[in-house]
């Protein structure tokens, strides 16, 4: 079975600071990775999304996560956040399947609070 | 090109009542998922259904709990005499075959 974890429950941040947070998961067989951002009162968005190829993605408002299959990590990276990147972030995996997509296995996520 | 839509946003039932939860997937996508996310925790797979067909139900409650995706219309997530328990955020995700899944914005249900 699939299991996300994200070790990271609540981090709050200064406007301008960097940020990663981090993203394992344990499956014995290929995946496929993706954060998701909920903002407040909002549905899931897709932020950004590995499926092969260059293990570094880069993705919608200036994120980026680096996939590193030896340590089974897909951490999320920006180098500056904004107040408007408060929000709550997914980190989900799919198993790789022939002919068919597969459902998703969330991490618990990460409340992100960026303060001015 | 609309998104997923869900209705309603919002949903308020008595314990022991029935509650109906429609999803519309995007256009051109065959292939829907639904997720609850209990206070506090991510969301957790409930059923993926095509078409007519439920693929995938590991995650559905036993008891009290269906899913449907027919030939015409939206897919519905039916739980019947609701508990406490079942108040939750539900969502319903669409992706083309092998593809990216595309979240609604959610039904909030709550249990009195």
């Amino acid at each position: 079975a699939q299991s996300v974890s994200q070790h990271n429950h609540h981090v709050i941040l200064s406007e301008a600071a960097s940020l990663e947070l981090g993203c394992n998961y344990s499956y014995g067989g290929t995946v496929n990775l993706f954060w998701y951002v909920q903002y407040p009162g909002q549905h899931l968005q897709l932020l950004l999304k590995y499926f092969s190829g260059d293990p570094l993605v880069k993705g919608i408002k200036g994120f980026e996560a680096e996939f590193i299959k030896s340590k089974f990590s897909f951490n999320l990276r920006k180098p500056s956040v904004q107040w408007s990147d408060t929000a709550e972030y997914f980190c989900a995996v799919n198993a790789c399947s022939t002919g068919t997509a597969s459902k998703l296995t969330f991490g618990t996520g990460t409340r992100l609070q960026v303060t001015l | 090109n609309a998104g997923v839509m869900q209705n309603p946003r919002h949903l308020v039932r008595r314990r022991g009542q029935e509650a109906r939860l429609r999803c519309s997937p995007m256009k051109g996508h065959s292939h829907v998922y639904w997720y609850r996310q209990l206070p506090e925790e991510g969301l957790k797979f409930m059923v993926y259904l095509q078409k007519e067909n439920i693929i995938d139900e590991s995650g559905m409650p036993k008891e009290r709990f269906s899913a449907e995706f027919p030939k015409e219309g939206p897919s519905i997530l039916r739980i019947q005499q609701v508990v406490r328990g079942d108040s939750a955020a539900y969502f319903c995700a669409s992706s083309p075959k092998q593809e990216t899944q595309y979240f609604g914005p959610g039904t909030r249900l709550l249990v009195l």
